[in-house]
């Protein structure tokens, strides 16, 4: 089946930790987006890459990081730099400004 | 001012009921799109539109650009359509998202 996958659906972990994000699609997209989803807010984009290797920073793209070495991944990392990473990801794929949603990774940093 | 507005922003309503949610927005746009939210995360869109009306189902969307104001519409409403809708209007290449209308539907 095509679509996009985030992994895992649940991440926890301890403040100071870098954690990574996976996204995967197989929808053949060249573009792939990232998203914070906050209670009450508006997505807002973190990071976005129109080709393999090469991405460019979103809205709040401070504390996060992204690679995209394959054109069918692009996993996100939270680093301890970001003060507030206790949020919903969302990756995104597809070409603008049409996009394709993964499930979501909700993450908790204790 | 957020750019992109929306109301309300929860609505509970009984099974059966005619639904309307509304978006306006500030900033010049060439589309507008209302996606869905269900409870587990997952996004998919719904309807994407630069003027007029559009209908999928029990779904209409309808857009104002004078306005600058659309409203997505769900008849006969149904416990399964609760989810948090979502717009987002295209502006410079740009996708401008409003914070969505949480909507619960009572059997």
């Amino acid at each position: 089946d095509g679509g996009i996958t985030q992994s895992p659906k649940y991440l926890f972990r301890k403040e100071g930790q870098n954690v990574t994000l996976s996204c995967e699609q197989n929808l053949n997209h060249d573009a792939m987006y990232w998203y914070r989803q906050d209670p009450g807010q508006g997505l807002r984009l973190i990071y976005y890459s129109q080709i393999v290797n090469d991405f460019q920073k979103g809205d709040i793209a401070e504390g996060y990081s992204v690679s995209r070495e394959k054109k069918e991944s692009f996993p996100l990392t939270v680093t301890s730099a970001q003060k507030n990473p206790t949020a919903f990801y969302l990756c995104a794929s597809g070409r603008f400004p049409e996009q394709f949603f993964g499930p979501g990774t909700r993450l908790t940093v204790l | 001012k957020n750019e992109v507005e929306q109301s309300p922003q929860n609505l509970t309503a009984q099974e059966g009921e005619f639904i309307t949610i509304n978006c306006s927005y500030s900033v010049g746009i060439s589309a507008l799109h209302w996606l869905q939210q269900h409870p587990g995360g997952g996004i998919v869109s719904l309807f994407m539109l630069s003027s007029g009306k559009k209908k999928h189902g029990r779904l209409i969307a309808t857009i104002n650009i004078q306005e600058k104001h659309s409203s997505l519409h769900i008849t006969a409403s149904h416990p399964r359509d609760s989810a948090v809708y979502i717009c987002a209007v295209i502006s410079n290449y740009q996708l401008i998202w409003g914070a969505g209308t949480k909507l619960i539907i009572k059997p």
